[in-house]
C-alpha cells in the first residue's frame, strides 16, 4: 500500500496476556518509529529503528516491552504480561532515508488501540 | 478515502513574522483534531480541538477548528528560531480511535 499500515486496529486483552502489534512501513523507508499515545497524554516515544537495528530503545517503559524489525521492513512491538496502564494507542511511523529529499518527515500509521482489561 | 492534508508543505520566514498553517480533512466520524510540533523524537502535543469556533491559545500559538469547512489553522505570532520544526495535524475518528496524520508543514524561522 501507499501508506504505513498497522494491525490489528483494535486489540482487547486480559491483564497478564502477551500482545503483538505489527507495523508495515512505507516501502523504502529505512527509519521506523514506535510511539504510544495514552488518554490525555502526548505522544510518547518508544523505540527507533534504522534498518534492522535499534539505535535508540530509550523510550521502552519496561522490560516487558520489546520490538524487532526484520528485513528492514515490517516491525512488531511485543508487550508481555500486559498491565492496565499499557492501554493506549500505539502508533508507528516511518521516514525516508537521508538524502532522499524528504528526510525527517515521518509518515504515521493509523495506530493500534490496545485495551487491557 | 479518509485523509488529512496540510499546507503549505514547507515555509521559511524571518523572526518576528506571523505564520498560519492549514490543515484540512476528509474523515468520517470525526472526533477531534490534534496539532503536534515535531523536532527530534516524539512530536510534542500542542492542541486538541473538538468544538468548532473555539480558539485554543498557548503563548504565541493559537488554533481554531472549523467543522463546517473541515479545517483547522495553527497561528504562530512573533516567530522565533525555536519555532523551527515540522508541525503535524492529526484527526481522530470516533469509531476505532484511528489517527489520520497529515504529512506536516516544515517551518524554518531565520534569525
Amino acid at each position: 500500500g501507499a501508506g504505513v499500515s498497522q494491525s490489528p486496529s483494535n486489540k482487547v486483552t486480559e491483564k497478564g496476556k502477551d500482545v503483538e502489534l505489527r507495523c508495515d512501513p512505507i516501502s523504502g523507508h529505512t527509519a521506523l518509529y514506535w510511539y504510544r499515545q495514552s488518554l490525555g497524554q502526548g505522544l510518547e516515544f518508544l523505540i527507533y529503528f534504522q534498518g534492522n537495528s535499534a539505535p535508540d530503545k530509550s523510550g521502552l517503559p519496561s522490560d516487558r516491552f520489546s520490538a524487532e524489525r526484520t528485513g528492514g521492513s515490517v516491525s512488531t512491538l511485543t508487550i508481555q504480561r500486559t498491565q492496565q496502564e499499557d492501554s493506549a494507542v500505539y502508533l508507528c511511523a516511518s521516514s525516508s532515508p537521508w538524502g532522499s529529499g524528504q528526510q525527517g518527515t515521518q509518515y504515521f500509521g493509523p495506530g493500534t488501540r490496545l485495551l487491557v482489561l | 478515502e479518509d485523509k488529512v492534508v496540510q499546507s503549505p508543505l514547507s515555509l521559511v520566514v524571518h523572526e518576528g513574522d506571523t505564520v498560519t498553517l492549514n490543515c484540512s480533512y476528509e474523515v468520517t466520524n470525526f472526533r477531534s483534531l490534534l496539532w503536534y510540533k515535531q523536532e527530534k523524537k516524539a512530536p510534542t502535543f500542542l492542541f486538541m480541538l473538538t468544538s468548532s469556533g473555539i480558539e485554543k491559545k498557548s503563548g504565541r500559538l493559537s488554533s481554531i477548528l472549523d467543522k463546517k469547512e473541515l479545517s483547522s489553522i495553527l497561528n504562530i505570532t512573533a516567530t522565533q528560531t525555536g519555532d523551527s520544526a515540522i508541525y503535524l495535524c492529526a484527526v481522530v475518528r470516533n469509531t476505532g480511535n484511528q489517527f489520520y496524520f497529515g504529512t506536516g508543514t516544515s517551518l524554518t524561522v531565520i534569525p
